[in-house]
């Protein structure tokens, strides 16, 4: 069972809108920041956000973070067929002094 | 162009031992944190080891402790991943991934590998 709660899956249809859902705890979402993953099983996971909310150079604005108290949110707009992956949250928490991951996501594109 | 290839991989029986190893190019190696990040089998994503820029700093996952030591060779630009008294439950693919060098809060992973197949299994 992860440290952070995410939900299993998300769908929506090309072009809409999905927003999927990270819970932690005052140990590590509360207090530290947040970080997104995407990951195809078998590639190399790619950073999507960081700082809560900073996309790095190359990262589209269609991706974005946000948090609020013990919980982040990443939203995709304009879905496309490539999203389809799974996607991840991450925080330090400070009373396991250890990084922490959710469980993933995956987003399917119907 | 940043770039992290790992190597080692392989087939080990409970109880065995395995070294991986992590090729960085295209940065400054000694200025960012290393960490190995794995995915078990139809699981998710589990932080294992970080280790900062100078190897001053070392942090484990409760799961590994006392059984992985991670390391590093600046003058080499690579970092490894010793691992002793494997376990079946430690079969994944291990990512090689790359982080600023500053304070935990701080870091995040920025730039990943392909990763690494270890299976334990006798």
């Amino acid at each position: 069972q992860s440290v952070l709660t995410q939900p299993p899956s998300v769908s929506a249809a090309p072009g809409q809108k999905v927003t999927i859902s990270c819970s932690g705890s005052t140990s590590n979402i509360g207090n530290n920041y947040v970080s997104w993953y995407q990951h195809l099983p078998g590639t190399a996971p790619k950073l999507l956000i960081y700082d809560n909310d900073k996309r790095p150079s190359g990262i589209p604005d269609r991706f974005s973070g946000s948090k609020s108290g013990t919980s982040a949110t990443l939203g995709i707009t304009g879905l496309q067929t490539g999203d389809e992956a799974d996607y991840y949250c991450e925080a330090w928490d400070s009373s396991l002094s250890a990084w922490v991951f959710g469980g993933g996501t995956k987003v399917t594109v119907l | 162009e940043v770039q992290l290839v790992e190597s080692g991989g392989g087939l080990v029986k409970p109880g065995g031992s395995l070294r991986l190893s992590c090729g960085a190019s295209g940065f400054t190696f000694s200025s960012y944190g290393m960490s190995w990040v794995r995915q078990a089998p139809g699981k998710g994503l589990e932080w294992v080891s970080t280790i900062n820029g100078n190897s001053d700093y070392k942090y484990y996952a409760d799961s590994v402790k006392g059984r992985f030591t991670i390391s590093r060779d600046n003058p080499r630009n690579s970092v490894y991943l010793q691992m002793n008294s494997l376990r079946v439950e430690d079969t994944a693919v291990y990512y090689c991934a790359r982080g600023k060098d500053v304070a935990p809060t701080y870091h995040h992973f920025d730039y990943w590998g392909q990763g690494a197949l270890v299976t334990v299994s006798s």
